[in-house]
């Protein structure tokens, strides 16, 4: 089982709703990530976190805020999203997130729909 | 050219036989594999992850990584029906953490 834990695990909201998708790890890791995921496409990263403090963003629209309240946690919060915005939302984390050999760990994902 | 690319199949084999999955990448500084397997619906989870040239055997499951080359595989021995998945080649891109993931190849074990 995974050690990484989203929620909620299916969201449906509204192109004016807020929401947020959280994510926690138990395994002391010190990097998180989100990545995003559509149908029969590959994950794409969105967001790292290295100690808590964001390090990449990969030119994210900013309807899309991550926030990484502390070593275990990370939330990723939603405003105004379009309903091509709906895609799977996967969290992962790592020992480290400039070390070679650390291996990256998925949640199990968060499904969202924008309607 | 993608930076991580895969054969998207379908990779059609029959029960108890050796599924062979292949990915190569441009990156040449690259230092970290690995092999995640998805089925329909989850999330990705990790298979195999390589570091080094040559083979790593886990279970049913060979890693092999040529740098050189530039071409990771994975191979499946004795497939089974629940190997029936999308496995995910990626790549670790540089010192950052980002991952750069293939398109994936779907596997069919057939009964």
């Amino acid at each position: 089982d995974t050690e990484v834990t989203q929620t909620p695990k299916h969201l449906v909201m509204g192109m004016t709703n807020k929401k947020s998708l959280k994510c926690e790890q138990h395994m002391g890791h010190r990097a998180m990530y989100w990545y995003k995921q559509k149908a029969k496409k590959p994950p794409e990263l969105m967001f790292v976190y290295s100690y808590e403090k964001l390090s990449i963003n990969e030119s994210v629209p900013s309807r899309f805020s991550p926030e990484c309240p502390n070593s275990s946690l990370l939330n990723l919060h939603l405003h105004a999203l379009q309903p091509e915005d709906s895609a799977l939302y996967l969290c992962a984390s790592s020992q480290e997130s400039t070390e070679a050999g650390n291996t990256i760990y998925f949640g199990e994902g968060s499904w969202l729909t924008v309607v | 050219q993608k930076e991580v690319e895969q054969n998207s199949g379908p990779l059609s084999v029959p029960e108890g036989a050796i599924a062979s999955l292949n990915c190569t990448y441009s990156d040449r500084g690259s230092q970290s594999f690995f092999w995640y397997r998805q089925y329909s619906g989850k999330s990705p989870e990790l298979i195999m992850s390589i570091y080094s040239n040559g083979d790593k055997e886990d279970g049913r499951f060979t890693a092999q990584l040529n740098k050189a080359s530039q071409y990771v595989s994975l191979l499946i021995r004795d497939s089974q029906p629940s190997d029936s998945a999308t496995y995910l080649c990626a790549v670790r891109s540089g010192n950052t953490g980002k991952l750069i993931f293939g398109q994936g190849t779907t596997l069919q074990v057939k009964p």
